[in-house]
C-alpha cells in the first residue's frame, strides 16, 4: 500500500534557526495537509494545500510558516524562525479526497 | 467551531475484555468521522470512517463504530481486545469543508495486559 513519507525523523535545531520539514505525498492524492501535535496534547490541524495553494489554514500557522510544492513529489513545510514553542510532532498527510493518510511525522526539537 | 472530546484518557484492560471508547463531537450539520490508531512508534492508521448510510461501521482488526447522531456520538468498540491492540486511540472530524481537514480528539491511550 502507498505511504506517506517524511524526513528527518527526527530534527534538532537551535531557536531562531530556519528549519525545513520534507514530506513526499501518495502520488495521485491532490490534497495535502500539515499537523503538529505538542507532547501530551492532541493533533492540531496547521494548513491545507490544494491546486497548488493554500486551500486552509489554522491560527497556529501564521507568518513563520510557509508550505511548498517545490515539484511534483514533495510537500514541505517551513518554519522560518522557530521559537521553543515550536518544538512537536509534525505529521504531512495526504488523501485524494478524503480519508487522510498520515506520514510517521518529525519530531522538531527547538534548543 | 468545531469540536472533539473523548472522555477517555488512559483505558488499561485485561485481555479478552470488551472495550468502549467514546467519542462526541460538536458541530450541527453533516460530518464525517473517523477514527484513527497510532501503534508505538508508528504513525497514524485510519480504523474506520463514517460518510453515510448504515450508522455501525466495521473497521479493521475487529473494531467497529456507530454514529449515534442525536447524542453527537461515535463511540469506538471491540468485543474482546487482544494485547497487540496496545495503542493510542484518536477520534476524528471534519465536516465537509473544502480543506476536509480534520479535527481530532485528544486521544485515548489503551493498554492490554496479557
Amino acid at each position: 500500500e502507498p505511504e506517506v513519507t517524511q524526513t528527518p525523523s527526527h530534527q534538532v535545531t537551535q531557536m531562531g534557526q530556519e528549519v525545513i520539514l520534507r514530506c513526499v505525498p501518495i502520488s495521485n492524492h491532490l490534497y495535502f495537509y500539515w499537523y503538529r501535535q505538542i507532547l501530551g496534547q492532541k493533533v492540531e490541524f496547521l494548513v491545507s494545500f490544494y491546486n497548488n495553494e493554500i486551500s486552509e489554514k489554522s491560527e497556529i500557522f501564521d507568518d513563520q510558516f510557509s508550505v511548498e510544492r517545490p515539484d511534483g513529489s514533495n510537500f514541505t513545510l517551513k518554519i522560518r524562525s522557530t521559537k521553543l514553542e515550536d518544538s512537536a510532532m509534525y505529521f504531512c498527510a495526504s488523501g485524494g479526497n478524503q480519508p487522510q493518510h498520515f506520514g510517521d511525522g518529525t519530531r522538531l526539537s527547538i534548543l | 467551531a468545531q469540536s472533539v472530546s473523548q472522555h477517555n484518557h488512559h483505558v488499561i484492560l485485561s485481555e479478552a475484555a470488551s472495550l468502549e471508547l467514546g467519542c462526541n463531537y460538536s458541530y450541527g450539520g453533516t460530518v464525517n468521522l473517523f477514527w484513527y490508531v497510532q501503534y508505538p512508534g508508528q504513525h497514524l492508521q485510519l480504523l474506520l470512517k463514517y460518510f453515510s448510510g448504515d450508522p455501525l461501521v466495521k473497521g479493521i482488526k475487529g473494531f467497529e463504530a456507530e454514529f449515534i447522531k442525536s447524542k453527537f456520538s461515535f463511540n469506538l468498540r471491540k468485543p474482546s481486545v487482544q494485547w497487540s491492540d496496545t495503542a493510542e486511540y484518536f477520534c476524528a472530524v471534519n465536516a465537509g469543508d473544502s480543506s476536509y481537514k480534520l479535527i481530532f480528539g485528544s486521544g485515548t491511550r489503551l493498554l492490554v495486559r496479557p
